[in-house]
């Protein structure tokens, strides 16, 4: 069974500090790699995608990929309280086709 | 907003009635997805559909579940005969581009 897996947290840092989201997963040919924000009560935001090995940055956030270890990560600079959210990471098989989710990490920055 | 619309946006309902939701995707997204979330879990896939025709199911999608997609535009998502197990967050997704999925805003259901 493909399993996506995550910490589920709370991962807690200050204000302005980097925060470090980690994930790993089981199917070697999962071909794309998602982060999903998730606020309580409201629906997954797609903040980035990865396809490569290597990082990949957007704004205060960067994707990093490892393919041979299976790994996906989130890095958040300058974090604000208004990042304090549920952050998901998903892979899919192939493009187009159902993603998969892992739990969801827990984020919380304290001002 | 991603231009992705759900209704209802909440639904309240007793064991054993039916239900049905609506998606509004995107006009020109040709491909439709169906997720459920319960609290504390990531969204599992459910169901989805390339114009009209439903490519994929889950193994989650049991006899009670019918999802349907005419001519290619909206979708419905029909649960019969409601659980409270089926309690959860149900999400549409609509694929601008060839690799991203952008979710509407659920319709959450609470079977009494």
């Amino acid at each position: 069974q493909k399993e996506v897996e995550q910490n589920s947290g709370p991962l807690s840092v200050p204000e302005g500090a980097i925060a470090s989201l980690n994930c790993t997963y089981s199917d070697r040919g999962s071909q794309s790699f998602f982060w999903y924000r998730q606020y309580s009560g409201k629906s997954p935001e797609l903040i980035m995608f990865i396809y490569s090995n290597g990082d990949k940055e957007d704004g205060r956030f960067t994707a990093q990929l490892n393919k041979a270890s299976q790994y996906v990560s989130l890095l958040i600079r300058d974090s604000q309280p208004s990042d304090s959210a549920t952050y998901l990471c998903a892979v899919n098989e192939q493009a187009g086709t159902a993603l998969i989710f892992g739990k969801g990490t827990t984020l919380s920055v304290s001002s | 907003d991603t231009g992705v619309s759900q209704n209802p946006r909440h639904k309240i309902t007793k064991r054993g009635q039916n239900v049905t939701f609506r998606c509004d995707p995107i006009s020109e997204h040709n491909r439709l997805y169906w997720y459920r979330q319960t609290l504390g879990q990531g969204p599992e896939f459910l169901t989805y559909f390339q114009n009209e025709a439903q490519l994929e199911k889950s193994r989650l999608l049991s006899d009670r579940f019918s999802a349907e997609r005419p001519k290619g535009s909206f979708s419905t998502l029909e649960i019969q005969r409601t659980e409270q197990g089926d309690s959860a967050m149900y999400l549409c997704a609509s694929r601008p581009a060839p690799d991203t999925q952008y979710f509407g805003p659920g319709t959450r259901l609470t079977v009494l």
